[in-house]
């Protein structure tokens, strides 16, 4: 199917643990992201990439790693998971920074840290 | 740096119209953005404003004044399933930076 998927949908894990989400477009956009949603702080900019070996930091890097060896995926790991990583995770494409159609979205991680 | 401010929260009425606020302080500017956002969902995108004034959508209408650093989002003919949150993001040419959300309740 086209479009922007994530996976898994839900994840339970333990402090410490190492975890990666998956996101896997097929639209071949160039650009590739992973926002945080908490409340409080609203969507996040944790990395991002603007093509396949390119990545980027973005507003709330820390513990996390990303790679992007193909573009249709843009895998997000966290090393070794803490409570405060608790978060919704969602990853985001599109044709650039900007652009006038902005950035779909896929529909998101929940993660938990226990 | 890339600051954007909007109300946390809003109640409004079904049929009614609402307007929401957002400013925003930035250099660079690329377009501004309004997503909405339900509830467990993902934010899918609304409207964007590159040049000023107003850009009409049916019942969604957004403006931008640039030299003042505002936004808003206009909902006309309010239906209860335009209850969600409603981020306003952009400006620059980086990646896009999102203000809190807005959560707009609409009510009977």
């Amino acid at each position: 199917d086209a479009g922007i998927t994530q996976s898994p949908r839900y994840k339970i894990t333990e402090t410490g643990r190492q975890v990666t989400l998956m996101c896997h477009q097929t639209w071949s956009h160039s650009y590739m992201f992973w926002y945080r949603q908490d409340l409080g702080h609203g969507l996040r900019l944790i990395y991002y990439s603007a093509a396949a070996d390119i990545t980027d930091k973005g507003e709330v890097p820390d513990g996390y790693v990303v790679s992007r060896s193909k573009t249709e995926n843009f895998p997000l790991t966290l090393e070794s998971a803490t409570r405060s990583q608790t978060s919704v995770y969602f990853c985001a494409s599109s044709e650039s920074t900007g652009g006038s159609y902005g950035y779909t979205f896929g529909s998101g991680t929940r993660l938990t840290v226990v | 740096g890339q600051n954007i401010d909007q109300p946390t929260e809003m109640t409004a009425t079904e049929g009614a119209i609402v307007q929401i606020n957002c400013t925003y302080q930035t250099s660079g500017f690329n377009g501004l953005f309004w997503y909405q956002q339900h509830a467990g969902e993902a934010p899918t995108f609304l409207s964007y404003n590159v040049l000023d004034g107003l850009e009409e959508k049916g019942r969604f209408s957004s403006f931008l004044s640039r030299s003042k650093g505002y936004s808003y989002l206009l909902l006309k003919e309010l239906q209860m399933k335009d209850s969600a949150s409603y981020l306003c993001s952009g400006p620059g040419n980086t990646p896009l930076v999102f203000g809190k959300g807005t959560r707009l309740s609409v009510i009977a």
